[in-house]
């Protein structure tokens, strides 16, 4: 099955400061997503992104499909940033959406 | 419109024992999926339903199951209930089947073994 791969794992910011999170996968995929994971466990979809580029305020993501990479960009980060985002993909023809293992983004004052 | 909605947000059972998680999707969507959540192996892939049809299953023994009613709803059973089976639930429901839409979760089932 398709394997997904993000990096850092870890992150701490100075807040203000800005940062991208990569997501590799192993294979084509029809759908790309971006989570962010607050401390209480609640997922947010942040962006449904198979290809191309959107923004949404501080935030934007890139999916560049023919080479397998999505890309997160937090710009002037703030300490309600903080948690763990989660890239997920579902590979053309299947029947599963596969997460990676997520980065932890701390963002401090 | 209503976000999904998982029952109940925690639950306490005892090993041996076996739970039921329910799950209501959005509004209109008509698949739900299933994923469990440990520090230790991360998001897992449990089950896909869609108009009441399993599509794919994760890599979990048979003690774990599930179902989707008519109305999109969904739940999952536990069996026979582990130390291990301690996790948060995740349940997410998305407009089609195809894969070509995003998935929205609830706030998920903190379920703990003892």
């Amino acid at each position: 099955g398709i394997q997904v791969e993000q990096s850092p794992p870890d992150l701490i910011l100075q807040e203000g400061a800005n940062s991208t999170l990569r997501c590799n996968f192993s294979d084509s995929v029809n759908n790309l997503q971006w989570f962010h994971q607050n401390p209480w466990g609640q997922l947010i979809n942040l962006f449904y992104i198979p290809s191309g580029t959107k923004q949404n305020g501080r935030l934007s993501a890139t999916t560049v499909a023919t080479e397998r990479y999505s890309l997160l960009y937090i710009s002037s980060s703030q300490t309600t940033d903080s948690g763990v985002y989660f890239c997920a993909a579902r590979n053309t023809g299947g029947f599963k959406t596969i997460f990676g293992a997520g980065t932890r983004l701390f963002v401090k004052a | 419109k209503a976000g999904v909605t998982q029952t109940p947000r925690y639950l306490i059972k005892t090993r041996g024992q076996q739970v039921t998680l329910s799950c209501s999707p959005i509004s209109g969507h008509r698949s739900v999926s299933w994923y469990q959540q440990t520090p230790g192996q991360g998001l897992q892939f449990l089950f896909e339903y869609f108009s009441e049809t399993q599509r794919n299953k994760g890599n979990f023994p048979g003690r774990f199951s599930g179902r989707q009613f008519s109305n999109s709803r969904s739940e999952m059973n536990v069996s026979t209930l582990e130390l291990g089976d301690s996790a948060l639930y995740l349940c997410a429901s998305s407009t089609t089947g195809q894969g070509n839409s995003p998935l929205h979760f609830g706030n998920g089932t903190r379920l703990t073994v003892t």
